[in-house]
């Protein structure tokens, strides 16, 4: 079984742009996560997608956002970036609640 | 609220010797724990976990840890460490059930031959 995929894997954005990143979870999970980690925060959960409605979120600016499609596939959207966002965003998924997430490779985003 | 401390930022360990990376949780109810490693670059790969029962939970790799309620920990163990463990190793509380991870700062572990 194929594991979680992001794309991009890197970007580069300036300030004030938008950005959208990608998601596939593994077949048949229905929950994705996403999660920011930088080195002065480490990791942080954004928020968390199931059946395409969000089920929790983090304490982050409503510059974040996201969603999830009817494949559970999940895009998250940061806009006005700010150089503070730059990080590696990670998603994650697992087959419903009270279940393990699993994590993909990320997508580095430098915003300059 | 749910928090993780990992108290070692840091730790060197020669190959072939144990290991044990600490962790400790504040949470409520009964806590979903997890041992996450992250390779330089790399997403997070999931090494073992424990949601309820035996408190002693094998994990791959070689890994094991131990829920202990009365300290409130989860310390990772592995008895013979390989240079291929070095890595950074995250302990995570599940909140929420596990959809949503509270993860300690990390410990980076340095192995030598």
């Amino acid at each position: 079984k194929a594991g979680v995929t992001q794309t991009p894997r890197y970007l580069i954005k300036t300030r004030g742009q938008q950005v959208t990143l990608s998601c596939s979870p593994i077949s048949g999970h229905r929950s994705v996560s996403w999660y920011q980690q930088t080195p002065g925060q480490g990791l942080q959960f954004l928020f968390e997608y199931f059946s395409e409605t969000q089920r929790n979120k983090g304490n982050f600016p409503g510059r974040f956002s996201g969603r999830q499609f009817s494949n559970s596939r999940s895009e998250m959207n940061v806009s006005t970036l700010e150089l503070g966002d730059s990080a590696l965003y990670l998603c994650a998924s697992s087959p419903d609640t009270d279940y393990e997430q699993y994590f993909g490779p990320g997508t580095r985003l430098t915003v300059t | 609220a749910q928090s993780v401390t990992q108290p070692d930022i840091h730790i060197t360990v020669s190959e072939g010797a144990s290991l044990e990376l600490r962790c400790n949780y504040s949470y409520g109810a009964t806590p979903y724990l997890f041992w996450y490693v992250q390779s330089p670059g790399q997403g997070l790969q999931l090494l073992l976990k424990y949601f309820s029962g035996d408190t002693l939970v094998q994990g791959i790799k070689g890994f094991e840890a131990e829920f202990k309620r009365s300290q409130s920990s989860f310390n990772l163990r592995k008895p013979s460490v390989h240079w291929s463990d070095a890595a950074e190793y995250f302990c995570a509380v599940g909140a929420l059930g596990a959809d949503k991870l509270i993860f300690g700062t990390g410990t980076r572990l340095q192995v030598f031959p």
